[in-house]
């Protein structure tokens, strides 16, 4: 069985700076991806940034950056320069076999 | 190119009835999911189809949840004598490939409530 845990439920953050949002997962899969999904209020999934499981340079995507912690199972999400239009929730999502599991998601709010 | 397509995007039906859901892939991805995606929760899986055949059906709920992909491009999810509690977002994705740890496009979804 696949878990994914996202404690932080809602976070607030000022225009141009910077928010982090927390993943914790676990898996019995050697092999294994990692994503964060934005969702907008126009309900569509929206890939932001993905990381293979035996890579260990994190992943980054021009404002979005992670910091993959294998041995922890940590997997947390960091936007630098907060935009209006980041606002959506987030989820962390772990993909081992035929399953995406996802977790319970973040709320970002960007306030300007 | 196009994305993910679902119809209905919203459909209204009464406890009892039967509903039809539709997903047009990405045109070329051999793999299509299913997600329910309940308020304020994150998307859980349904099913997976690889080409026409269901690889993983492991997260329907229960046997009033079926789904078909005939010709390998579209599906239909089916949910026969429905219930409140299937009200829900229900989400279609595609990939390329096999397995989930290809990256999936997502469509709008369709948003079911059942009165």
């Amino acid at each position: 069985a696949q878990t994914v845990t996202q404690s932080q439920p809602e976070m607030s953050v000022q225009e141009a700076e910077t928010v982090t949002l927390s993943c914790t997962y676990d898996t019995s899969e050697s092999n294994y991806y990692l994503f964060w999904y934005k969702q907008p209020p126009s309900r569509q999934m929206i890939l932001v940034i993905r990381q293979e499981a035996y890579k260990q340079q994190n992943a980054t995507e021009n404002r979005f950056s992670v910091n993959f912690q294998k041995a922890a199972k940590s997997f947390s999400l960091k936007i630098s320069d907060s935009q209006l239009g980041d606002t959506a929730m987030y989820f962390c999502a772990l993909a081992a076999g035929n399953k995406l599991t996802f977790g319970g998601g973040t709320r970002v709010l960007v306030k300007p | 190119g196009a994305g993910v397509s679902q119809t209905p995007s919203n459909k209204v039906t009464e406890k009892g009835k039967y509903v039809e859901l539709r997903c047009d892939p990405i045109s070329g991805h051999t793999a299509l999911y299913w997600y329910r995606q309940s308020l304020g929760q994150g998307p859980e899986f349904l099913i997976y189809f690889q080409g026409t055949g269901a690889a993983d059906d492991s997260g329907l709920p229960n046997d009033r949840f079926f789904a078909v992909r005939p010709e390998g491009s579209v599906s239909t999810l089916k949910i026969q004598r429905t219930e409140r509690g299937d009200s829900a977002v229900y989400l279609c994705a595609s990939s390329q490939g096999r397995g989930a740890v290809e990256t999936q496009y997502f469509g709008p979804g369709t948003r079911l409530l059942v009165l």
